[in-house]
């Protein structure tokens, strides 16, 4: 068990609809990381957030959005779903910049599998 | 812009085989990570390297830094069933915020 936890474990939706996916980190982790994992893909990274700030941004569509709250719990939300947007969708937390030149390593949640018919 | 490519994608050993994924990124890196992915899992950190030229050791895994600090690789000496998984390497350009992910690498193993 990471200490990452994520909900919900699967989401089954239609084209067009909306969906939120909620992200709670590690005690006392600032960083929030998301990712999206398909079928015979890597992992792409989305966005992070730290501290409640945009920190870096990767491929995220500009149907999807993200936000992390006061509390460090993040949410993803993903608008006018399309088929391919069926992917297993990670969340990661990450502490503070580690010494010695090295960045924290990243933990991760269980993630929620996301199917939209 | 900024790649890690990752060798093979998909690697078929009998057990007790050796077993090695390279990384290669086409800027210098900073440092770079190790992840494992077990079939219906999420990643999960193995290791970090931060000098140019490093190697360390986790029992029957080794993972080396290039000099140039451009290349990884992760060797597993005699493969067990548990080393199944996607290997998967991600390392940070410079000061660059982004952490880059290598495809990975899927490992089977044939007990």
């Amino acid at each position: 068990d990471s200490g990452v936890t994520q909900t919900p474990k699967h989401l089954i939706t239609a084209t067009g609809q909306r969906v939120t996916l909620r992200c709670s980190p590690r005690s006392g982790d600032l960083s929030v990381y998301w990712y999206q994992q398909s079928l015979d893909q890597g992992l792409q990274f989305l966005i992070q957030y730290y501290n409640g700030e945009e920190r870096a941004k990767g491929n995220i569509l500009e149907r999807f959005s993200a936000q992390q709250f006061p509390d460090l719990h993040s949410e993803l939300n993903l608008s006018s779903l399309e088929l391919g947007d069926s992917a297993l969708y990670f969340c990661a937390s990450s502490g503070p910049t580690g010494l010695g030149g090295g960045r924290n390593e990243q933990f991760f949640g269980p993630g929620t599998r996301l199917t939209v018919l | 812009g900024q790649q890690v490519m990752q060798i093979p994608q998909y690697q078929h050993v009998q057990e007790g085989e050796d077993f090695t994924t390279y990384c290669n990124s086409s800027t210098t890196l900073s440092n770079i990570q190790w992840y494992k992915q077990r079939p219906g899992g999420h990643p999960v950190f193995l290791i970090q390297l931060v000098k140019s030229g490093e190697v360390k050791k986790q029992k029957r895994l080794t993972f080396q830094f290039g000099e140039a600090k451009k290349n990884s690789s992760l060797h597993i000496t005699a493969t067990q069933t548990t080393d199944v998984g996607t290997y998967f390497c991600a390392g940070y350009a410079g000061n660059n915020r982004k952490l880059i992910w290598g495809l990975g690498t899927s490992l089977a193993v044939n007990p």
